[in-house]
């Protein structure tokens, strides 16, 4: 199954683009990346997601190396309230072979959005 | 638009004592899944649905136990509370190819 790296926390300033880096050299060809964010204690809240090429919403943009083996989530202009834990993660098959894909959760960066 | 809502929000049980929580999500997906999150830690995985009538073991299984009998509805027991317990928990929904939403959590405390 793919694994994720992330670092654990990062700081950007208020008005730049933090820029979140993630590890996931054993991708497999049919998984995609996910990115979740989570404020203080809320619920995961969806970001983006992407197979192959890069991806942009109203909240951010997903870069994926050509390789696939690891991607960049770009917030163009963080805001405090940016100020989150961001889950990078990988679908995986279950273990049940059921065809279904987990969502597995690491530690995620937490992101610190100064003033 | 309620998407997924958890029940109840707070709870506190002692040791020994059993509950039930409930997760109810009015958006038809087919998959569900209850996560426990404990301080400084990332979510991990208790158990997961694919659909009605179906459940499987996460990462974490031990002492709880789920069920589906309804397609909106994924509940997770705990047959007899102990200490280690003691979490935060949440659950989610998702159709097969689609990025999940998730209830606001439920916090536990054991006794």
């Amino acid at each position: 199954d793919a694994k994720t790296t992330q670092p654990t926390s990062m700081d950007c300033a208020e008005g730049r683009a933090a820029n979140l880096p993630c590890n996931h050299s054993t991708i497999s060809g049919n998984e995609y990346v996910y990115w979740y964010r989570q404020i203080h204690s809320q619920g995961p809240q969806y970001i983006i997601h992407g197979l192959k090429n890069n991806e942009t919403n109203e909240m951010a943009s997903l870069i994926i190396t050509e390789d696939r083996k690891s991607s960049t989530l770009i917030l163009p202009h963080a805001t405090l309230r940016d100020t989150a834990v961001y889950y990078c993660i990988v679908r995986v098959p279950s273990y049940s072979g059921a065809g279904s894909y987990q969502l597995t959760f690491g530690k995620g960066t937490k992101l610190s959005v100064i003033p | 638009n309620a998407g997924v809502t958890q029940t109840p929000k707070f709870r506190v049980l002692k040791t020994g004592q059993s509950m039930t929580l409930l997760c109810a999500q009015d958006m038809n997906h087919e998959y569900m899944y209850w996560y426990r999150q404990d301080p400084g830690m990332g979510l991990r995985l208790i158990h997961y649905s694919v659909g009605e009538g179906t459940t499987a073991k996460g990462e974490v299984p031990d002492g709880y136990n789920v069920s589906r009998l309804k397609k909106q509805n994924f509940l997770l027991g705990l047959e007899s509370a102990a200490p280690s317990q003691t979490s935060v928990y949440f659950c989610a929904s998702s159709d097969p190819r689609e990025f999940a939403f998730f209830g606001q959590g439920t916090r536990l405390t054991v006794v």
